[in-house]
C-alpha cells in the first residue's frame, strides 16, 4: 500500500491555459474525493466518486472543472481556463465503503497550482 | 447546514506546554468527529477520531473527547513538542459517504 499518490505535485500555469491533476487512491479503495484549499483555509469538497460513478458535485465546481475516474481506479481533475482565483491546493482523498465514518479518509500529498 | 468552528490560531507555546484546541460542530443525526494534522508541505493526516457520545480518540499523546452535550471535540495534549507544530483540522462526517467537513484550522507553533 503506497497510499494516496497525486501528480503533478507543483504546477505553474498562465490563466486562460487548462490544467489536468492526477489521483491514484489506494488501490482497494471504491471512493475517492477531491478537495481544494485555500492558504488559512480547510479542504473544501469538490467532488466525489463511488468507482466509476459521479455521485456529488459541490456548487464550488464550476463547468470549468471535470473530474473522471475510468474503471475506477486513478481520477483526474481537469481544470479549463484557468484564472487566478483557481490557484490553490487540490487534494485527493481515498476510502472504502466500510471505513468512511470510523477511520476518515486517506489523503494524498495535494498538488499545488498557481496560476500566473 | 453541517460545520465547523475551531479556535483561531495561531496558538504559540513553548515545548513541555499543555494544549488545548477547540471545536465545535452544528450537524443533523449523529456525526462522526476528526482531527487530522497537516505538517509543511504535506498532505492531512488522520491524527485521532471518535464516532459516537462519550467516545475518547487518542495518538500520539493527543486526546479528544466527542461531547454531544456541548457538540464539542477539544483537541487536548499534556506536553507539547517542537515536532508537533503543524495547522490541525477539526472535521465531521454525517453519514459514510458524505463529504468531510472541515474547519478553517488552527497553527499550532511550539518553540524550544
Amino acid at each position: 500500500d503506497t497510499g494516496v499518490s497525486q501528480n503533478p505535485r507543483h504546477k505553474i500555469t498562465k490563466r486562460g491555459q487548462n490544467v489536468t491533476f492526477r489521483c491514484d487512491p489506494i488501490s482497494e479503495h471504491n471512493r475517492l474525493y477531491w478537495y481544494r484549499q485555500t492558504l488559512g483555509q480547510g479542504p473544501e469538497f469538490l467532488t466525489y466518486f463511488q468507482n466509476e460513478a459521479q455521485l456529488e458535485k459541490s456548487r464550488l465546481l464550476s463547468d470549468r472543472f471535470s473530474a473522471e475516474r475510468p474503471k475506477g481506479s486513478f481520477s483526474t481533475l481537469e481544470i479549463q481556463r484557468t484564472e487566478q482565483g483557481d490557484s490553490a491546493m487540490y487534494l485527493c482523498a481515498s476510502s472504502s465503503q466500510r471505513s468512511d465514518r470510523g477511520n476518515g479518509y486517506t489523503f494524498g500529498s495535494g498538488t499545488r497550482l498557481t496560476v500566473v | 447546514g453541517d460545520s465547523v468552528t475551531q479556535m483561531e490560531g495561531p496558538v504559540t507555546l513553548s515545548e513541555e506546554a499543555f494544549l488545548t484546541i477547540n471545536c465545535t460542530y452544528t450537524a443533523t443525526g449523529y456525526p462522526s468527529l476528526f482531527w487530522y494534522v497537516q505538517y509543511p508541505g504535506e498532505g492531512l493526516q488522520l491524527l485521532l477520531k471518535a464516532t459516537k457520545a462519550d467516545d475518547k480518540g487518542s495518538n500520539k499523546g493527543f486526546e479528544a473527547t466527542y461531547r454531544k452535550e456541548t457538540t464539542s471535540f477539544h483537541l487536548e495534549k499534556g506536553s507539547v513538542q517542537v515536532s508537533d507544530s503543524a495547522v490541525y483540522f477539526c472535521a465531521l462526517s454525517v453519514k459514510a459517504g458524505t463529504a468531510l467537513i472541515f474547519g478553517k484550522g488552527t497553527t499550532l507553533s511550539v518553540s524550544s
